[in-house]
């Protein structure tokens, strides 16, 4: 059975531009995370989705982030336009059902210059 | 925001002695779950806690919960240099998972 699968693995780009990251989550899983870590950090949530509908977007930077789950698989987050400060690793994660085990991909790995 | 805290912060051990981590937590919680992340790696699951539930075993992992404390901890028996790594605990508060920042545990042989 694949994994959670994330790309691109890294991403280098320059402040102000725009960068997405995709998602293709465990088949079957209804429930999709978007996790950002720092350098020696806990993953931080950015956004939640229930099937195609964004549950917990509470601390999701929404005048520079979106994401979306297009028929309740896969996912984008986008970032407009990036700044230093964004600079970190994206996590993707997903789940059977609400509250149980996570399944987290490989990240992409964001560096803003 | 984040809701557990690990305790410590970073832990050395030698092979074949026994690792433990800690994980304080503030609001009330469905279950608690462990993580391992490898260097450039994503999170692994090692093992889920539910609150009605006090103790759990994996192989060499066994997980307490005191909900009255709001705690939680997580013992790797007989460690490896292969256990290198960092452990978070993450809360499901209303279907949501919030990690800690995490314990470094270094395992030298």
């Amino acid at each position: 059975e694949a994994g959670v699968v994330q790309s691109p693995r890294y991403k280098i780009i320059e402040k102000k531009q725009p960068v997405a990251f995709w998602c293709n989550p465990i088949s079957g899983h209804n429930t999709l995370y978007w996790y950002r870590q720092n350098l020696g950090q806990g993953p931080e949530l950015l956004i939640r989705y229930e099937n195609e509908e964004a549950v917990d977007d509470s601390q999701l930077p929404k005048d520079r982030f979106s994401a979306e789950r297009l028929k309740g698989v896969d996912s984008t987050l986008k970032i407009q336009p990036a700044e230093l400060g964004d600079s970190a690793v994206y996590l993707c994660a997903s789940s059977f059902r609400q509250a149980s085990e996570a399944f987290f991909g490989q990240g992409t790995r964001l560096t803003v210059v | 925001s984040q809701q557990g805290e690990e305790d410590p912060q970073a832990l050395s051990i030698q092979e074949g002695e026994n690792a433990t981590m800690n994980c304080s937590y503030k609001t009330s919680i469905n279950n608690l779950q462990w993580y391992r992340q490898n260097s450039g790696r994503g999170l692994v699951h090692l093992i889920l806690i539910r609150s009605n539930e006090r103790e759990k075993h994996s192989g060499r992992l066994r997980v307490t919960l005191d909900t009255s404390k709001k705690s939680s901890s997580l013992l790797i028996t007989a460690s490896r240099a292969a256990d290198t790594a960092s452990y978070f605990c993450a809360t499901d508060v209303g279907s949501t998972l919030t990690f800690g920042k995490g314990t470094m545990l270094l395992v030298s042989p």
